[in-house]
Order: structure tokens, then C-alpha cells, then sequence
């Protein structure tokens, strides 16, 4: 069945420092690609989403581009806050009802 | 501004009680989702609905019932026969997918439930 990897966590970095978060899928056909986020204590929120293949997904300084040969998504910020702090989850989703969430990454950003 | 509302945010029960948490969404989506998130672990379904008055089990549905009597609401109810009912647990909304269009899932605040 589908599937969602993530790196593990906990990623710790310094303020101003380059954030890659891995993720890789496993999928039949052509699915959407979404990074949610995660504060501590609340729900998730959509931070990005690519729904075909060489499509980048971006907001908030985040940027994920879907690609299809390496079946990726990985989350990349050029330049990470304290506030960026949170767990990301990459999903996907094949045009059904089914959404596949990853186990999360948690980033942790020092001042 | 539209959204999902789950109350309370926190819930404490003794075993053996039922207890029903409240979702609300007033982004006119017709398909709503409660999720169960345990520390580690990623988002696991427990029911979804796609229309009013009709909804369907999940991966991990025992020991919780759902109903969806309004486009609005899906209270999700956990019973007694849930083994390990300490958890957080999220309802999300979203537009049908349809063919070739995913539509991403809302989700609302959370609700922490504690059994003791």
C-alpha cells in the first residue's frame, strides 16, 4: 500500500542555519504531496502542497518540490527562526478519502 | 473566519466511561475525519465521512462510534471497549477529492484525552 518515510528527528539547528527534512513515498499512480506543521498542543496546518510532478510546493519561506524519479518531497528553508520550531509531517493523498501521514520530524531551532 | 472548533481541549475520564468529543466546521466541507496521534507515531484514520448521515470505519475504529446527523458536526465518541483511549485527538475537514483533485485536510486545535 502507500506509504510515507521521514527522516528522524529530533533536528536541531542554529538560527539562520539551511533546513533540509527528508521524505520519500511510496505510491500507485500520480498522488498530491502535502507538509503539514505542527506547534506544540495544536492541530496540524497546512504549510505547503504539490499535486504534479516537478510542481514546488511553497509558503512562509518553506519550499518542497515533488519529484517523481526519486519518488521525494523534501522541505527545505534557507534560512530557519526560533519560530520555525515544530514537528513537520509530510503526507500524501491519491484522490480518495485515504490520507498517508509520515511519523513527523521534529525540528528544534536554537538562538 | 472559517475553521474547525474542538472543545474541550482537555478531557479527563475514569475507566470505563464513555466520552464524546465535539467537532464543528463551518468551512462547508463535506468530508470530515478524526484521527488519533500518539506520541511518535504518525496520524492513524478512525472514521471519515464523506456526506451527511453516512460515515465509514478507518484503520483503527474499535472502541469508537461516529455519527454525522449535520454537514457541521461529527462528535466522535470513545467507548469503554477502547483498550488505550489516552491520546490526542484531531478532526480535520476538506472539499471530496474527486478524480485527478486532492483537496489538502483542515485540521482543528485538538483534544487530550486522559483516562485514568
Amino acid at each position: 500500500g502507500d506509504s510515507v518515510t521521514q527522516m528522524e528527528g529530533p533536528v536541531t539547528l542554529s538560527e539562520e542555519a539551511f533546513l533540509t527534512i527528508n521524505c520519500t513515498y511510496t505510491a500507485t499512480g500520480y498522488p498530491s504531496l502535502f507538509w503539514y506543521v505542527q506547534y506544540p498542543g495544536e492541530g496540524l496546518q497546512l504549510l505547503l502542497k504539490a499535486t504534479k510532478a516537478d510542481d514546488k510546493g511553497s509558503n512562509k519561506g518553506f519550499e518542497a518540490t515533488y519529484r517523481k524519479e526519486t519518488t521525494s518531497f523534501h522541505l527545505e528553508k534557507g534560512s530557519v527562526q526560533v519560530s520555525d520550531s515544530a514537528v513537520y509531517f509530510c503526507a500524501l493523498s491519491g484522490g480518495t478519502y485515504k490520507y498517508i501521514f509520515g511519523t513527523g520530524t521534529r525540528l528544534k531551532v536554537l538562538a | 473566519d472559517g475553521g474547525i472548533t474542538q472543545s474541550p481541549k482537555y478531557l479527563f475520564r475514569k475507566e470505563g466511561q464513555n466520552v464524546t468529543l465535539s467537532c464543528e466546521q463551518n468551512l462547508n466541507h463535506d468530508a470530515m475525519y478524526w484521527y488519533r496521534q500518539d506520541p511518535g507515531q504518525g496520524l492513524r484514520l478512525i472514521y471519515y465521512s464523506q456526506i451527511v448521515n453516512d460515515f465509514q470505519k478507518g484503520d483503527i475504529a474499535e472502541g469508537y462510534s461516529v455519527s454525522r446527523e449535520k454537514k457541521e458536526s461529527f462528535p466522535l465518541t470513545v467507548t469503554s471497549a477502547q483498550k488505550n483511549p489516552t491520546a490526542f485527538y484531531l478532526c480535520a475537514s476538506s472539499i471530496v477529492s474527486s478524480g485527478d483533485t486532492t483537496y489538502e485536510q483542515y485540521f482543528g486545535p485538538g483534544t487530550r484525552l486522559t483516562v485514568t
